[in-house]
């Protein structure tokens, strides 16, 4: 069966980078995309950026642009999310999940927890 | 930048029919996706491509869309289906990507 398991929880100071990552097993990692979506405490979902499990080709909403990067790794079907310039804003559960254009965020990972504080 | 509007809460004594909007301008061309998310846990798709449900999703959920306007409905809601519902879709273009900001369903 699918799953996307994520690294643990972390705690950064402001100004700190962040890298999660996304292990995904039970499918063909390159025949489908990974989006990142967070979830700041008791607030909605936020798309963060979507990367192809094929080529690398990443797509990031103009809010993200230039503070977060996207990698894969197909030796061992991991995704990987970079955030800088951590502010107490960017405290959330980030979420991995398999994205494809008929299925968006069809499987999701556990979440990673996240707190960034001084 | 686009966004899609959810009412902020539905509740529904059990055995009744929940029924969560969303609005969006590019609706009446784009898709729209539900999602169910329980608390403390991450989201489930219940329904793709407006009306589609994915295997293992109970009958009870269904989805449609007319207008500007998609609506997930929850036939014979259960206390199990308590839950923050989600709907996500994207601009015309399909370069926003959004998702609503969610429906807190209350089954009692």
């Amino acid at each position: 069966q699918v799953q996307l398991v994520q690294s643990g929880g972390e705690v950064k100071k402001p100004g700190a980078s962040l890298k999660v990552s996304c292990k995904a097993s039970g499918y063909t990692f390159t025949s489908h995309g990974i989006s990142w979506v967070r979830q700041a405490p008791g607030k909605g979902l936020e798309w963060m950026g979507w990367i192809s499990g094929n080529n690398g080709k990443t797509n990031f909403p103009q809010k993200f642009q230039g503070r977060v990067t996207m990698t894969t790794d197909t030796s061992t079907s991991t995704a990987y999310m970079e955030l800088r310039s951590l502010t107490s804003d960017d405290t959330a559960v980030y979420y991995c999940a398999r994205d494809s254009i008929a299925e968006p965020f069809e499987y999701w990972g556990q979440g990673t927890l996240v707190t960034v504080s001084s | 930048s686009y966004e899609l509007t959810q009412p902020p809460s539905v509740s529904v004594s059990p055995g009744q029919t929940a029924r969560i909007t969303c609005s969006g301008d590019a609706l009446p061309r784009k898709y729209a996706y539900w999602y169910q998310q329980k608390s403390g846990q991450a989201p489930v798709l219940v329904i793709y491509e407006d009306k589609k449900r994915p295997s293992g999703i109970p009958e009870r959920f269904s989805g449609s869309s007319s207008g500007t306007m998609a609506t997930l409905t929850i036939s014979g809601a259960q206390v199990e289906d308590e839950a923050d519902y989600y709907c996500y879709s994207t601009d015309s273009s399909g370069d926003h990507r959004v998702f609503g900001g969610g429906t807190k369903v209350t089954v009692l």
